[in-house]
């Protein structure tokens, strides 16, 4: 069935480094890519996703990159910040017309940004 | 604000009792989704729904059930608690054809013991 490797479960960084999470996907059909950060005690929030069309996205610190070939996708956060400690979730689905646009979650990455 | 909200927040049962939880959403969106979250193992799918005709089965829906009583609402119940459905559970909206990902809901954290 479908399903969704994330790596690593853990990341300690010192604040300015870079982080990054990656993923792997096993449905081929799979065509879009959202990231949601959780924060403790907090909701999922999206922020940032990538369509299957696309190989890079990026918005100020964060960005992600999609390799289709081998169903690869990662998460990179750069000049890391105490307040980007959360718990990230990659997902990946198979949206548009006549699918069922399920999200499938990958198992999270606990990252921690050390002052 | 258009928005999720589950009720209850925090539920403590007992083994063997039924237990409701509920979602309704005002973002108008057409598809909601029941997740549970546990350490280590991510969101996982335990049912979700198009429309209020149209329920289908996630990945984990043996000891759940659930209820589509309008677009707006969607509950998720245990017939008989047990312990190891202790775990955080998220409600989610999307929009057909949206292509943006989910709206959470802010999560219910339940606790069998």
């Amino acid at each position: 069935g479908e399903n969704v490797e994330q790596h690593p479960s853990t990341l300690s960084v010192q604040e300015g480094d870079s982080a990054v999470i990656k993923c792997t996907y096993s449905d081929s059909a799979s065509n879009y890519f959202p990231w949601y950060k959780q924060e403790l005690g907090k909701r999922p929030q999206l922020i940032i996703d990538i369509r299957s069309n696309v190989g890079e996205k990026k918005d100020q610190r964060i960005a992600v990159t999609l390799n289709k070939t081998a169903k690869h996708f990662s998460l990179h956060i750069t000049e890391t910040q105490p307040e980007d400690s959360a718990v990230y979730f990659c997902a990946a689905s198979n949206i548009g017309s006549g699918n069922t646009g399920k999200l499938i979650f990958g198992q999270g990455t606990t990252l921690q940004v050390k002052p | 604000d258009a928005d999720v909200t589950q009720t209850p927040r925090n539920r403590i049962t007992k083994t063997g009792k039924r237990i409701m939880l509920e979602c309704s959403q005002t973002k108008g969106h057409d598809r909601m989704y029941w997740y549970r979250q546990d350490p280590g193992l991510g969101l996982r799918l335990i049912y979700y729904s198009f429309d209020v005709k149209d329920i289908n089965k996630g990945e984990i829906s043996d000891g759940y059930s659930v209820s589509r009583q309008a677009q707006a609402k969607f509950s998720l119940s245990l017939e008989s608690a047990i312990p190891n459905q202790t775990a955080l559970y998220f409600c989610a909206t999307s929009a057909l054809g949206q292509g943006r990902g989910y709206t959470f809901g802010s999560g219910t954290r339940l606790t069998v013991v």
